[in-house]
């Protein structure tokens, strides 16, 4: 089974500056996806960026990017021109890419770390 | 309109009752799944569906059940509710395939208290 964890209970960071949170996995899979998801305190699981383990490049989607060491199994997020409206929890989640294309032999889901608060000082 | 949809938003219930949990969605999707969310743990996966026909359980099935009555739709049930089932419930979709990269899309959620 796999494991995802965040070992960043709570960040804090001044707007327009720039943060990281962390996140490392466990797997015997070579095949998989990472996500990282941001929960508003309106509830809503909103997707932020996604890498996918085959491609060496690091992810990026405006001022989020990823840091993604698949030797180290580690996914981190940056964030950077931090905005009032980053404020939420982020969830780091990983998911087999073999299950994603068929449904036999295999558990499917996403399996997620405990999540980062993240706290916006303005 | 919401892809995804969940209904009740809120629920307060007592122990013991039976309550379904609702989720539809509109966007075509063969694969769904039913996550706990409980503050300082995460989601946890409750049950999934790869089609009508398919359901497994997941990582904390226990005290729940679901139906998939059609693609479109996804139920979770506890049959007599316990107060350590009081969480946020989330659904969520995804499709099936190469090329897909994995996302899933979620609900908006149901807020589950059980006295």
């Amino acid at each position: 089974a796999q494991t995802v964890t965040q070992s960043q209970p709570e960040m804090s960071v001044q707007e327009a500056e720039t943060v990281t949170l962390s996140c490392t996995y466990d797997t015997s899979e070579s095949d998989y996806y990472l996500f990282w998801y941001k929960q508003p305190p309106s509830r809503q699981m909103i997707l932020v960026i996604r890498q996918e383990a085959y491609k060496q490049q690091n992810a990026t989607e405006n001022r989020f990017s990823v840091n993604f060491q698949k030797a180290a199994k580690s996914f981190s997020l940056k964030i950077s021109d931090s905005q009032l409206g980053d404020a939420a929890m982020y969830f780091c989640a990983y998911r087999s890419a073999v299950i994603s294309v068929y449904s036999g032999g295999g558990a499917d889901g996403l399996t997620f770390g405990k999540g980062t608060h993240l706290i916006i000082q303005p | 309109d919401a892809d995804v949809t969940q209904t009740p938003r809120n629920r307060i219930t007592k122990t013991g009752k039976r309550i379904m949990l609702e989720c539809s969605q509109t966007k075509g999707h063969d694969r769904m799944y039913w996550y706990r969310q409980d503050p300082g743990l995460g989601l946890r996966l409750i049950y999934y569906s790869f089609d009508v026909k398919d359901i497994n359980k997941g990582e904390i099935s226990d005290g729940y059940s679901v139906s998939r009555q059609a693609q479109a739709k996804f139920s979770l049930s506890l049959e007599s509710a316990i107060p350590n089932q009081t969480a946020l419930y989330f659904c969520a979709t995804s499709e099936q395939g190469a090329g897909v990269l994995g996302e899933q899309f979620f609900g908006p959620g149901t807020r589950l208290t059980v006295l």
